[in-house]
């Protein structure tokens, strides 16, 4: 069964470097997402990324943060200056739609644990 | 803006018993989805069941159904038959339905821990 795959599962940073979180959506899904956990808290979105460019952002996506498509199929987060507080669980996501039968179901990755010292 | 609440912080089940996991959401809309995602130590993310807001009958998958309330705007969760397997952390999520828009995204509750004793 097709699946969402992310690297690195775990990164460890130091206090102002730049990372790059990588995500390989389902080869035929057409949007893709951002999604963020801190340890112990929700869930929260980041971004939505569809035909090559950001659909929607939430507050947390700040100037710190870009993604890119870069080919066919890499979906990347970068986080330029990386803070303590970005330390959380990173999660992927991708979703088909863009067919008759519209799907809302988003697949996840498995997250890249991201710890910044 | 949707808000999603799961008031039980944890729950604690005896192995073969049946469980049920509450959420409430808040939306003015009149078509949207909702979800139960579980998410084991991991922390995959793992869709358990989904719920199409138009259709009137529960969703189930399984040991795994829902008991959805449209009006009372209530989604929860019954697991049946509890296995070791099912402790985890479980997540409602609530998407409105706005065309084929990639800008919805998923607003979580803030989950319930679920504990299955043997």
């Amino acid at each position: 069964e097709p699946e969402v795959t992310q690297t690195p599962s775990h990164q460890v940073t130091q206090m102002g470097q730049e990372v790059i979180l990588r995500c390989v959506p389902i080869s035929n899904h057409l949007y893709f997402y951002w999604y963020r956990q801190i340890l112990g808290q929700k869930v929260e979105f980041l971004v939505s990324f569809y035909n090559n460019e950001i659909s929607e952002k939430s507050e947390i996506f700040d100037d710190q943060f870009s993604v890119e498509r870069p080919d066919g199929s890499n979906f990347t987060l970068k986080i330029r200056s990386t803070k303590l507080e970005d330390s959380a669980m990173y999660f992927c996501a991708s979703r088909e739609g863009a067919s008759f039968h519209y799907s809302y179901e988003q697949y996840f990755g498995p997250g890249t644990r991201l710890t910044v010292t | 803006a949707q808000t999603v609440t799961q008031s039980q912080p944890e729950m604690s089940v005896q192995e073969a018993e049946t469980v049920t996991l509450s959420c409430t959401y808040d939306t003015s809309e009149s078509d949207y989805y909702l979800f139960w995602y579980k998410q084991p130590p991991s922390r995959q993310m793992i869709l358990v069941i989904r719920q199409e807001a138009y259709k009137q009958q529960n969703a189930t998958e399984n040991r795994f159904s829902v008991n959805f309330q449209k009006a009372a705007k209530s989604f929860s969760l019954k697991i049946s038959d509890s296995q070791l397997g099912d402790a985890a952390m479980y997540f409602c999520a609530y998407i409105q339905e706005v065309g084929d828009q990639a800008g919805n995204m998923l607003t979580f509750g803030g989950g319930t821990r679920l504990m299955v004793k043997p």
